[in-house]
């Protein structure tokens, strides 16, 4: 079975930063497109970023290009998204997820979840 | 960059009724598109991918059907269990948008 847990979440004010990290067990991690999910208190899911399985490809949502930086550890089984100049808007909670084991392209929904991790950016 | 509209935005509905959630993309995506089911306080959860294929241990009153931009998720016959927010998302190329989310309550 699949599992993904978050971590690195807390508070931090404006301008400030954080690094989120996500291991995963149960499956062939190196094999897969892996992704960032957030969702803003009250407000719906927001895809982050991904990242293909060779680390050759990553992609960012608009917000957050330039800021944010996607990554991935095949020999630790580990995913990371660092975020830097945070704004008060990157308050969420932020989940990792990974696709079903039969899919290795980036064309890929998203099969399993973590439990995802709190970040808020207050002054 | 493709958007993902779902309506409505919000849903009530009778137990044992049928509901339809529609959503469009803003650009054909084929059939790549999945929908996922969020209950209060949990982490969101797979119904459908590919448009139209139930995951494993999704209940069969779940469907989903369409391709390219307008796709619906239905719900045969409604369940108290059922009360939850729904989302579908684009997975045929980055960004891989999700709708605004349509929350279904029992009326």
């Amino acid at each position: 079975e699949v599992h993904l847990v978050e971590s690195g979440g807390g508070l931090v004010k404006p301008g400030e930063y954080l690094r989120l990290s996500c291991t995963v067990s149960g499956f062939t991690f190196s094999s897969y497109t892996m992704n960032w999910v957030r969702q803003a208190p009250g407000k719906g899911l927001e895809w982050v970023s991904s990242i293909n399985s060779g680390s050759t490809y990553m992609y960012y949502e608009d917000s957050v290009k330039g800021r944010f930086t996607i990554s991935r550890d095949n020999a630790k089984n580990s995913l990371y998204l660092q975020m830097d100049s945070l704004r008060a808007e990157d308050t969420a909670v932020y989940y990792c997820a990974s696709p079903p084991p039969w899919c290795t392209s980036t064309r890929c929904h998203f099969d399993s979840w973590g439990q995802g991790t709190l970040v808020t950016v207050s002054s | 960059d493709i958007q993902m509209t779902q309506s409505p935005s919000s849903l009530s509905a009778s137990v044992g009724d049928r509901v339809t959630i529609t959503c469009r993309a803003s650009q054909g995506i084929n059939y790549f598109l999945a929908w996922y089911q969020q209950k209060p306080g949990e982490v969101p959860k797979l119904l459908i991918y590919a448009a139209s294929t139930l995951q494993s241990g999704v209940p069969s009153r779940f469907s989903g059907s369409g391709s390219g931009t307008d796709f619906t998720l239905s719900i045969s016959s409604l369940q108290p269990e059922d009360v939850a927010t729904y989302y579908c998302q684009n997975y045929n190329s980055p960004p891989y948008t999700f709708g605004q989310g349509t929350k279904l309550e029992i009326k």
